[in-house]
């Protein structure tokens, strides 16, 4: 069965940071590609970034919002996913999913991590 | 501005047919790529409902379609369930972004 865990949420202080990382198994994680997702409160889902495979070049793409604050990295020898989120505000409060891609949809979500940004 | 636009709520009796549109624009659905959609009950994780703008995965019951033409895709529901009540996401690839794009979500009441 192919499971994905997040975990490394928390409250963190505006302007701190936070490294999440999402543990995969019952997949070829090095041939995955790999997405984060997060919803803010009573909001809807919105992209962040996502990594692809090493294979097909191992490229990052971000979202607006967080282009220059935000570092999606993979360890294929561990099977997980981070995500390193520096500069934090209070916007980026929200339950962050890992999820992974094929073919451009999201095909297997994790429970998802919280992080609260507050002073 | 690449944006997904969805209808914020939409309701329908037991038994009854909706629909859900997802109106984008020519960097995602009119550029030719597909729409998927999910549901999410609240406070869990999205569940991946249809692929490739009209394809169920397995354990999906054929209740739900998809289809797309143009710049739009809509979901529909048949033969409505209490179950069903969610709220439900588009998404599709935008080229402008190099990135996935989410509609904005509709929550589906059941009266």
């Amino acid at each position: 069965e192919v499971q994905l865990v997040e975990s490394g949420g928390g409250l963190v202080k505006p302007g701190g940071s936070l490294r999440l990382s999402c543990a995969a198994s019952g997949i070829t994680f090095t041939n995955a590609w790999m997405n984060w997702v997060r919803q803010a409160p009573g909001k809807g889902l919105e992209w962040v970034g996502r990594i692809i495979s090493k294979s097909s070049g191992g490229t990052t793409n971000y979202a607006a919002p967080v282009t220059d604050r935000f570092t999606i990295s993979r360890d294929d020898s561990k099977n997980t996913l981070y995500l390193q989120m520096n500069s934090l505000t209070t916007e980026d409060t929200a339950v962050y999913f890992c999820a992974t891609e094929y073919y451009f949809y999201f095909n297997v979500w994790g429970k998802g991590t919280t992080v609260t940004v507050s002073s | 501005q690449s944006v997904l636009t969805q209808p914020p709520s939409v309701s329908g009796a037991p038994g009854q047919r909706v629909t859900i549109s997802c109106t984008g624009s020519f960097s995602n659905i009119g550029a030719g790529y597909d729409v998927h959609w999910y549901q999410q009950v609240p406070g869990t994780a999205p569940r991946l409902l249809i692929y490739g703008s009209s394809n169920r995965p397995s354990g999906v019951p054929d209740r739900f379609s998809g289809s797309k033409s143009g710049t739009s895709a809509s979901l529909a529901i048949t033969g409505l369930q209490a179950e069903d009540e969610a709220d439900y996401y588009c998404q599709s690839y935008d080229n402008s972004l190099s990135g996935s794009l989410f509609g904005g979500g509709t929550k589906l009441t059941v009266l």
